[in-house]
């Protein structure tokens, strides 16, 4: 069956970079993109980009433009999502989906920013 | 990319049907049949419901129906349960090669 399982959660500085990881299981890695999803507590679902990881190639939403990586590692089935200069906005649970349909989901993965 | 709009709330009685809109543009829900739905219990991990304009997933309940007519996509639950009671969103693939998601409906049973 297929899985994603998301790294813990992170307590970081403000200004300092946190990365999530998402090990894939159940189905071929390089078959689906993977995308990574955010949310505020009590706000909507936000898309942050997708990684091809196949190709390595990605797409990011405006938002995290020249601030978010994404990147995988064929040989263990993860996906890896960095962020910097994080502020208290980026304290939200991050999320990692498979495929453009966002058919399957980690668990979550919540990061806290505080001085 | 702005935000596929979606109404922010609907609510029905049990058994009813209801319809959550999502509206977007010609470069994401009118032109791209990658239109998905997703319930979101909170504190629970988002479900997809459907895919592709019309899909359902292995699993999904039969009451849940999707459609699209130029730029707007709909969600059609019909006969309502309490455990419908949620947060639903869309999602669009774009024309920039990325996704956008709606706002969010929250979905009341009465």
């Amino acid at each position: 069956q297929v899985q994603l399982v998301q790294s813990g959660a992170e307590v970081k500085k403000p200004g300092a970079s946190v990365k999530v990881s998402c090990k894939a299981s159940g189905y071929t890695f390089t078959d689906y993109y993977m995308h990574w999803v955010r949310q505020a507590p009590g706000q909507g679902l936000e898309w942050m980009g997708r990684i091809n990881p196949n190709t390595g190639g990605t797409n990011y939403g405006r938002n995290f433009q020249g601030r978010v990586t994404m990147t995988r590692d064929t040989s263990i089935s993860t996906a890896s999502m960095e962020l910097s200069r994080l502020t208290s906005d980026d304290a939200v649970v991050y999320y990692c989906a498979r495929s453009d349909s966002l058919d399957y989901w980690g668990q979550g993965s919540l990061v806290t920013v505080s001085s | 990319q702005s935000a596929l709009t979606q109404p922010a709330s609907v609510s029905g009685s049990p058994g009813q049907s209801i319809t959550i809109s999502c509206t977007g543009t010609s470069s994401d829900v009118g032109t791209y049949n990658y239109v998905s739905w997703f319930q979101h219990h909170p504190g629970k991990v988002p479900k997809l419901m459907i895919y592709e304009v019309t899909n359902r997933p292995s699993g999904v309940s039969n009451r849940f129906s999707g459609s699209k007519s130029g730029n707007t996509a709909s969600l059609t639950i019909s006969g309502l349960q309490a455990d419908d009671e949620a947060d639903y969103y869309c999602s669009s693939y774009t024309s920039s090669s990325t996704l956008v998601f709606g706002g969010g409906t929250k979905l009341t049973v009465l």
